[in-house]
């Protein structure tokens, strides 16, 4: 079964727009952690921001904030006031834990790819 | 400057022909893995090493050998590569209760002929 989800291949947006990038996990374990990544057409992994399964408020880093739901088991990443440097592929991804200790893992989407507009 | 170095950046083979994809990390992380990235599958990792001579099968590990002798080091070997093994390889290495998920190298864009 698909642990990771992301049902938007590809997404556009105005400059200076707000957007949301859909991620639903699948878990069994009460400890976890999530996490986005960007990679830009030159291809490294950029690490965006980090939420764990525990974490009462939602996260935030800059322009990127991290709408989680766990409930729904949905982890969307929210970018604000879009710029052209934005446009990239955005990965989704799941690292489960057990006893305070992280496995070895970490689950990704099949990544959704953001246009920014001018 | 903490990073993970993999090497080298582009490679064209030869089926068959035996080939290593060396990784070092500077931040004397315990665990490192590698990935590879095929269009519309995202990331898959292949194997990853929870400290030195512990590694373990991930997702896609069919053709493909790891070892870690040293904590900084995880090379990937491809004993006899094939073309389906043509993609984008990344490795990375985190700590073992980070909050940053993993740090990735610049990739490896393998091609297999």
């Amino acid at each position: 079964a698909q642990k990771i989800t992301q049902t938007q291949p590809g997404m556009f947006v105005q400059e200076k727009e707000a957007v949301t990038l859909d991620c639903t996990y699948d878990t069994s374990d009460q400890s976890y952690g999530l996490f986005w990544y960007k990679q830009p057409s030159s291809g490294e992994m950029i690490f965006l921001i980090y939420q764990g399964s525990y974490d009462e408020q939602n996260a935030t880093e800059g322009r990127y904030s991290l709408n989680f739901q766990k409930a729904r088991k949905s982890a969307n990443l929210v970018i604000s006031a879009s710029q052209l440097g934005d446009s990239a592929m955005y990965f989704c991804a799941m690292r489960e834990s057990h006893g305070g200790t992280s496995y070895g893992k970490l689950t990704f989407g099949q990544g959704t790819i953001l246009t920014v507009h001018p | 400057e903490a990073q993970v170095t993999q090497n080298p950046r582009y490679l064209i083979t030869v089926t068959g022909k035996k080939l290593t994809v060396t990784c070092s990390q500077n931040m004397n992380h315990e665990y490192m893995s590698w990935y590879r990235q095929d269009p519309g599958l995202g990331l898959r990792q292949i194997y990853y090493s929870m400290n030195v001579e512990v590694t373990d099968k991930g997702d896609v590990p069919e053709g493909y050998k790891v070892s870690r002798k040293e904590k900084r080091n995880f090379p990937l070997i491809l004993e006899s590569p094939s073309p389906n093994q043509t993609s984008l390889y990344f490795c990375a290495s985190s700590s073992r209760t980070t909050t940053q998920g993993y740090t990735f190298g610049s990739g490896t864009r393998l091609t297999v002929v």
